[in-house]
């Protein structure tokens, strides 16, 4: 299923440096959302996104910092990241939130490695 | 959040049938309950939810109990393209967060 898209796939990256992750989604949904899963734990939920407000920050660290320009794109916007950032950061969708019975759509995330 | 509990892992032969339990006796009234799959190198795929009655798609069926203190989710003939790990995720009425737990690894032998 091709509904979310993460650019890129793999990212390489310096504690000094500043990048950006990118997810589409071509599904007319209007809640996205922002996810890390770190190796050997499970999925923690980072931000919630919806009709492009930002309703949920779940005590995520200020170096990373999301963006919403419109209900089909995402950003992901990292600076002075840690080591122990390293991990797949996946980006999901739904038609709404709020109301508990909406599946969401995933992408296929961003392997992330902070050297 | 209610809490789940899953097996680590579970084994299966290649077209038979599945059924992977979950525990939540904490669940509340209007929570849903969640099935999401992961495939390796992949994101989470939905599979299937319900309320109180049992469910059935093209991929799945989901048996839930009648005190909603179990499900049971039913892959009528497994693949190999099945194995992933399997979450079980209750959600909170009128709140789309999803809680993953460590799901339960499902291997599917040719």
């Amino acid at each position: 299923e091709t509904g979310v898209t993460q650019t890129p796939r793999h990212l390489v990256m310096g504690m000094t440096n500043k990048k950006s992750l990118k997810c589409e989604q071509h599904l007319g949904h209007n809640a996205m959302y922002w996810y890390k899963q770190s190796a050997k734990k499970p999925l923690e939920l980072m931000f919630v996104y919806s009709l492009e407000e930002r309703v949920e920050n779940n005590s995520v660290p200020s170096r990373f910092s999301p963006e919403c320009p419109n209900s089909s794109h995402l950003f992901l916007h990292l600076h002075t990241l840690q080591p122990e950032d390293s991990a797949l950061y996946l980006c999901a969708s739904s038609q709404d939130r709020g109301y508990g019975n909406q599946p969401q759509h995933f992408g296929d995330g961003t392997r992330l490695s902070i050297l | 959040d209610a809490k789940t509990t899953q097996p680590n892992s579970m084994e299966s032969n290649e077209e038979e049938p599945v059924h992977l339990p979950c525990n939540h006796s904490t669940i509340s009234g209007t929570d849903y309950i969640h099935w999401y799959r992961q495939l390796p190198s992949q994101g989470p795929e939905y599979v299937i939810h319900g309320l109180t009655s049992n469910v059935n798609n093209r991929m799945a069926s989901l048996a839930i109990a009648e005190d909603r203190k179990s499900s049971t989710l039913i892959l009528h003939r497994a693949t190999l393209r099945d194995a992933a790990v399997y979450y079980c995720i209750p959600t909170q009425g009128g709140s789309e967060k999803l809680v993953f737990g460590k799901g339960t690894k499902l291997t599917v032998n040719p």
